[in-house]
Parts: C-alpha cells; sequence; structure tokens
C-alpha cells in the first residue's frame, strides 16, 4: 500500500471548515484513500473513502485531485467533538473487495478551540 | 447503531499469566481483526481472521497469541504467556469486506501486565 503524509498538527476554530491535507504520491490505480478518526484513545472511527472522486457524507467531504496524489479531508462545521488524531490511509481493492490490514500512521492531531 | 463490543474494558495481569480479550463483532460481519496501541504509539495491525481462519497475521502476532471464533459470535484474542511489553490497548475490530472498508471498532481493552 502507498505510503502517506499528514501534517503532525492542526488548529480550527469551532464552527469553521477543518481542511486536513495528505499527501500520497505513490498511489497505484486500484488503491483507494480511507479516512479514520481516533478521539482521545478511544477505537478508530471510519469516515470516508474515495477512489478519484470527491464523495461527501453526513460526515465529511473527501476532495482528491485530478493526479490522485494528493487528497483533503474537510469538516464542513467542525466542533468540539471533533478534535481527534485523523488517519489517511491508501488501501487496495482487488475486483471492488478491498484487502490487506489498515496501516495507520500517526496521523494529524487536529484540535478544534472554542 | 450496531457497535463492536469488547470485554473487560481494563484487564491487570500478573507477567507470565494468560489473558483471554473478548469481542463480539458486529452480527453480519464476516472479517474481523485486532489491533493493539501501546500508549503513545501508532494502531497496529496485529491479525485477521476469515472464514474460521487466519487471513494475515503480522510480525508481532508471534507464537504467544492467537485467536479465535468459538461460538460463531464472540472473537477471542489469547495471549499465552504475557510480558510487560504486551501492555497496550487492544481494539477488535469487524467489516462485511475484507481491509479496511468502514471496518468497525470496539472501544478496546486496557490491558496492563505487571
Amino acid at each position: 500500500d502507498a505510503k502517506t503524509t499528514q501534517p503532525t498538527s492542526m488548529d480550527c476554530a469551532e464552527g469553521r471548515a477543518a481542511n486536513l491535507p495528505c499527501n500520497h504520491s505513490t498511489i497505484s490505480g486500484n488503491e483507494y484513500v480511507y479516512w479514520y478518526r481516533q478521539i482521545h484513545s478511544q477505537g478508530p472511527q471510519y469516515i470516508i473513502h474515495g477512489l478519484k472522486n470527491n464523495e461527501t457524507n453526513e460526515m465529511a467531504s473527501l476532495i482528491i485531485t485530478e493526479d490522485r496524489k494528493s487528497s483533503t479531508l474537510i469538516l464542513p462545521h467542525a466542533t468540539l467533538r471533533d478534535t481527534a488524531v485523523y488517519y489517511c490511509i491508501v488501501i487496495g481493492h482487488a475486483g471492488g473487495t478491498s484487502y490487506g490490514k489498515l496501516t495507520f500512521g500517526q496521523g494529524t492531531i487536529l484540535t478544534v478551540h472554542p | 447503531e450496531p457497535e463492536v463490543t469488547q470485554t473487560p474494558s481494563h484487564q491487570v495481569t500478573q507477567m507470565g499469566q494468560e489473558v483471554i480479550l473478548r469481542c463480539v463483532p458486529i452480527s453480519n460481519h464476516l472479517y474481523f481483526y485486532w489491533y493493539r496501541q501501546i500508549l503513545g504509539q501508532k494502531v497496529e495491525f496485529l491479525v485477521s481472521f476469515y472464514n474460521n481462519e487466519i487471513s494475515e497475521k503480522s510480525e508481532i502476532f508471534d507464537d504467544q497469541f492467537s485467536v479465535e471464533r468459538p461460538d460463531g459470535s464472540n472473537f477471542t484474542l489469547k495471549i499465552r504467556s504475557t510480558k510487560l511489553e504486551d501492555s497496550a490497548m487492544y481494539f477488535c475490530a469487524s467489516s462485511e469486506e475484507q481491509g479496511g472498508t468502514e471496518a468497525f471498532f470496539g472501544q478496546g481493552t486496557r490491558l496492563t501486565v505487571v
């Protein structure tokens, strides 16, 4: 699976959009970009994933660049409860089914302040 | 909302003792995982389990570790002879498909080896 690079930490004001970047320049054609988060030593929580099109769900939006070498997770209206470590993970898929383990890096510590 | 349940939430054991960590995955999920997180470190993959057998394991998952799905609902991780360095948070996860596709994590068991 391709390696990812994320900033160590970011701050965001409550109510503002949080934009978390991720670089995955060695991503290959069958690899998806996944985002998980971990709130204060709780179990990781799935947020969103995508291949090349932008994706949106009730939690967040995922913007993937046209060359797929980077992506941005957007939390449109961050709240204090969004303070967490956010992980960008690239995982290979085969025939629509992902394979391989989740490899967590250090992630980005997002702090949402009042 | 369905959830993965882990018991106990905290276990203290003496070095050399055997421990069994228990998990109840989401009922219609087919793939099961154990991860661990040593305090202050990354979440690390231990093992994946499908169709009553191990499908992948990491270097951490040596002979002192074993997994079992004894009754079709529980998924257990056994550590045969605990060491101080086994102290960590252990997370169980399950998914409908292999790999990361919306893997659901439990809240974890904090294992302390003294």
